[in-house]
């Protein structure tokens, strides 16, 4: 593993159902961070984990889920998936929390709920 | 509020310089970032401005001007691999980015 990885890479999903996005850092980050990218919207955080153990609501935190039980990963779940829900998801990651740090972006996931 | 506003889209000529500018309103301000992001691909880190200013890397400058609420991006010696979106993006009082819609730039030869 080199940087941050997404599985999967694309997703076609029923309304309804629940699907784990999975997210993995090998770079000792403490900061994670998932985003959506909308046409015609700037990226989108819905929920950030400073460190291991700790999660916060972003901007557009409804129908989503995350955990960070441990420093390399960070799960996101859709508990009961719905149209609006699709989108592109971006997984990142940074040193710290502060807003200086640069944010590394895994390759995304690309969901369509139908 | 906060907002952050950019053009949805700019042309320009391979080997020519382009101004990609963004705007910026927050009560609480701790930094400015750009971002590259080619068709189908993650974005990558560009810059970051905190201080009043130019920062110059290589065929990249990035500017600041916090008193105005404005930056911009100057590419110089266009290549065609330039041709992505350009995202900018500032860090609010709670050290997390909003981000703008994203420059699309079309480079023509």
């Amino acid at each position: 593993i080199a940087g941050i990885t997404q599985a999967p890479t694309s997703q076609i999903l029923a309304a309804g159902r629940r699907m784990t996005l999975r997210c993995t850092q090998d770079m000792r980050h403490n900061a994670m961070y998932w985003y959506r990218q909308d046409l015609g919207l700037g990226l989108r955080l819905i929920h950030y984990s400073n460190t291991a153990g700790t999660t916060g609501k972003g901007e557009v935190p409804d129908g989503y889920s995350v955990s960070r039980a441990n420093t390399d990963d960070f799960p996101l779940t859709l508990a009961s998936a719905v149209p609006s829900q699709t989108s592109v998801y971006f997984c990142a990651s940074s040193a710290e929390l502060a807003g200086y740090n640069e944010q590394f972006f895994g390759p995304g996931t690309r969901l369509t709920v139908l | 509020g906060q907002n952050i506003d950019q053009p949805t889209e700019m042309t320009a000529t391979e080997g020519a310089i382009v101004q990609i500018n963004c705007t910026y309103q927050t009560s609480g301000f701790n930094g400015l970032f750009w971002y590259q992001q080619h068709a189908g691909e993650a974005p990558t880190f560009l810059s970051y401005n905190v201080l009043d200013g130019l920062e110059e890397k290589g065929r990249f400058s990035s500017f600041l001007s916090r008193s105005k609420g404005y930056s911009y991006l100057l590419l110089k010696e266009l290549q065609m691999k330039d041709s992505a979106s350009y995202l900018c993006a500032f860090t609010d009082s709670n050290y997390q980015l909003i981000w703008g819609a994203g420059t699309k730039l079309i480079i023509k030869p």
